[in-house]
């Protein structure tokens, strides 16, 4: 089955830094990347997702690459805020609509 | 995104109890029902897959005698947590699936077993 690692575990940025949050996945098959933010206590919302016909989208301080290759992909948010502090989750699945594999997570915290 | 209406949010019981929590998908028809189990600090884990009208599959190691999962409807899906213990203790999310849809999640139950 799918297994998907999330690096780094915990990042610490200064507020208007940027974030970089670094996924790798292993079946090939796979072709859909969401990406969730949780705050504590709360459901996962998704903030971007991407498929396997596109190597990058962007919205507005979020953006996402994918290399199909190398079976990556990466968040990036730009110009952080303390609202951004909370846990992002990438996930890895055969298609939007299909069961998820989720990395272990990437607990951001933004310091003002 | 998806409205997707789970209760109860928050339980607390005694160990031996069974405890049943409700997914509705409120404005589409989930032909699929993912039930994820995310225990503090650490992601969430696929439990089980469920189709409306046909028995759950569940993921290695998950006791399906345990976690009963119910999808009688394409709105409604129910996972009951039977005889429940406090390593069962954990954050509970379902989420409905649409065919080539991003999928969105319940605001999730969190049980604690005493």
């Amino acid at each position: 089955g799918e297994n998907v690692e999330q690096h780094p575990s915990t990042l610490s940025v200064q507020e208007g830094d940027s974030a970089v949050i670094k996924c790798t996945y292993s079946d090939s098959a796979s072709n859909y990347f969401p990406w969730y933010k949780q705050e504590l206590g709360k459901r996962p919302q998704l903030i971007i997702d991407i498929r396997s016909n596109v190597g990058e989208k962007k919205d507005q301080r979020i953006a996402v690459t994918l290399n199909k290759t190398a079976k990556h992909f990466s968040l990036h948010i730009t110009e952080t805020q303390p609202e951004d502090s909370a846990v992002y989750f990438c996930a890895a699945s055969l298609g939007a609509g299909n069961m998820l594999t989720f990395g272990g997570g990437t607990r951001l915290m933004v310091k003002p | 995104g998806a409205v997707v209406s789970q209760h109860p949010s928050w339980v607390i019981c005694k160990s031996g109890t069974s405890v049943k929590i409700e997914c509705r998908s409120l404005d589409f028809q989930a032909t699929t029902m993912f039930w994820y189990r995310q225990f503090p600090k650490q992601s969430l884990m696929l439990m089980a897959t469920s189709n409306e009208g046909s028995k759950a599959t569940y993921e290695q190691g998950v006791e399906k005698d345990k976690f009963l999962i119910n999808h009688a409807s394409l709105t409604l899906s129910t996972l009951t947590v039977t005889s429940a213990h406090p390593e069962d203790s954990s954050f509970y999310i379902c989420s409905p699936g649409q065919a080539n849809q991003p999928q969105h999640f319940g605001d999730g139950t969190r049980l604690s077993i005493l």
